[in-house]
């Protein structure tokens, strides 16, 4: 399958744990995007690479959160501190740079105890 | 605020009915409008999409309806099926703008 994968799929965290999600896209893909989606709403922008250039970030995306795509290949989301309104699924989406089509990873759950 | 809002929230059909969803938005910029459906635990998966120079996309069951001058657009699900039991949601982009926005989605259920 050469879809988009997310690792881990479930994280249990102690609130102040640092916690840190991998996200694989598609392989011809140039942008990939992290998205966050609570219960019951659709998912909320976080930030978006082109390559491995970081041009956009939500105001959602505190000083708590950072994301990295070194290389242009696969990225990491790293959340610091954590806190118990940071528990939600964290989906990575990918596309290519000419279209519009993003195409979804399984996500990451994320409970801060 | 909300850039695009979806309704209803909830949905419950028999099986052969025909579900429908609808989506609203303000930026005449967004000119994609994808639809996505999504089961318990997993992740958004494409279902169809939509540009504004057409008025309607048929795949399979599934056809998007779209008014540019209400700025609407609407999922109609032909024959549901219990199978199609999910939440639905609804998005859009611009070519300009690097990221999408969703409604709030919409629980469906086909009842037997």
């Amino acid at each position: 399958d050469t879809g988009v994968s997310q690792d881990p799929r479930h994280k249990i965290t102690k609130r102040g744990q640092n916690v840190t999600f991998r996200c694989d896209p598609i392989s011809e893909h140039n942008r990939l995007y992290w998205y966050r989606q609570t219960l019951g709403q659709g998912p909320e922008f976080l930030t978006y690479f082109q390559n491995e250039a970081q041009l956009e970030k939500s105001r959602l995306l505190s000083d708590r959160f950072s994301a990295e795509r070194p290389k242009g290949s696969f990225s990491t989301l790293e959340i610091q501190r954590t806190e118990q309104g940071d528990s939600a699924m964290y989906l990575c989406a990918s596309s290519m740079s000419s279209g519009n089509t993003i195409y979804f990873g399984e996500g990451s759950w994320l409970t801060v105890v | 605020q909300q850039q695009v809002k979806q309704s209803p929230q909830s949905l419950i059909v028999q099986k052969g009915g025909i579900p429908i969803i609808n989506c609203a938005y303000e930026n005449t910029a967004f000119d994609y409008f994808p639809w996505y459906q999504q089961f318990p635990g997993k992740g958004p998966a494409l279902l169809i999409a939509i540009r504004p120079d057409v008025s309607e996309k048929k795949e399979g069951r599934f056809t998007i309806s779209f008014n540019k001058s209400a700025k609407q657009f609407s999922l109609h699900i032909m024959d549901s099926q219990p199978g199609d039991s999910a939440t639905y949601f609804c998005a859009a982009s611009s070519d300009t703008g690097n990221q999408f926005y969703f409604g709030t989605g919409t629980s469906l259920t086909v009842i037997p």
